[in-house]
């Protein structure tokens, strides 16, 4: 299994709704990382989880918290967003920091999903 | 902090043809790793190539290749036979060998053209 999934695929919230985004993956990959990427723009870092631990966190608002509750789960709940909040999310996972070889940290990404706040 | 900088928002190129989409980076590493990734209108994001900056021989896979130039800080991607599948956005990026965070470039919008 070389893929990472995330679900739901799409979510429509308001603004002060509470709901969460997962992401799985079953590579054995150590690191996972939520970004958020707007249309036609580059992916923005939010977050990263090594070794199950927050690693870093990009000054993202405490409206989005990200949890990792054991190495193949990565989640990043939402609550009272704001409609500039609405983007695809991006869950990607690597081997680990420490590598030598760049096949060792190479992000692999899953689907995203695709979020907008009303 | 390192910079990656892919300065031609859009390129088109005709089925069968070459093209090549530069990037230019900026860093005080000595040792680091560079890709390129590929996201189609479908939105999943693709590895394409990665290159190892200790490593002289310019990765290449399949149809796709790279001119790594470290001197002159430039990994520009070359696509060779292009099909109207590599019509997508493709994103330069470069990792720190100290750590996991990866730096994109803005991204440049291939249409390959049939």
């Amino acid at each position: 299994d070389t893929e990472v999934t995330q679900t739901p695929k799409h979510l429509v919230m308001g603004m002060t709704n509470k709901k969460s985004l997962k992401c799985e993956q079953h590579m054995g990959h150590r690191a996972m990382y939520w970004y958020k990427q707007k249309a036609k723009k580059p992916p923005e870092l939010m977050f990263v989880y090594s070794y199950e631990k927050l690693s870093i966190n990009e000054s993202v608002p405490s409206r989005f918290s990200p949890e990792c509750p054991n190495s193949s789960l990565l989640n990043l709940h939402l609550h009272a967003l704001q409609p500039e909040d609405s983007a695809l999310y991006l869950c990607a996972s690597s081997q680990g920091r420490g590598g030598v070889t760049s096949s060792y940290n190479e992000q692999f990404f899953g689907p995203g999903t695709r979020l907008t706040v009303l | 902090a390192q910079t990656v900088t892919q300065s031609q928002p859009e390129m088109s190129v005709q089925e069968a043809e070459t093209v090549t989409l530069s990037c230019t980076y900026d860093t005080s590493e000595n040792n680091y790793y560079l890709f390129w990734y590929k996201q189609p209108p479908s939105r999943q994001m693709i590895l394409v190539i990665r290159q190892e900056a200790y490593k002289q021989q310019n990765a290449t896979e399949n149809r796709f290749s790279v001119n790594f130039q470290k001197a002159a800080k430039s990994f520009s991607l070359k696509i060779s036979d292009s099909q109207l599948g590599d019509t997508a956005m493709y994103f330069c990026a470069f990792m720190p060998g100290a750590n996991s965070k990866l730096t994109f470039g803005k991204g440049i919008t291939l249409s390959v053209r049939p």
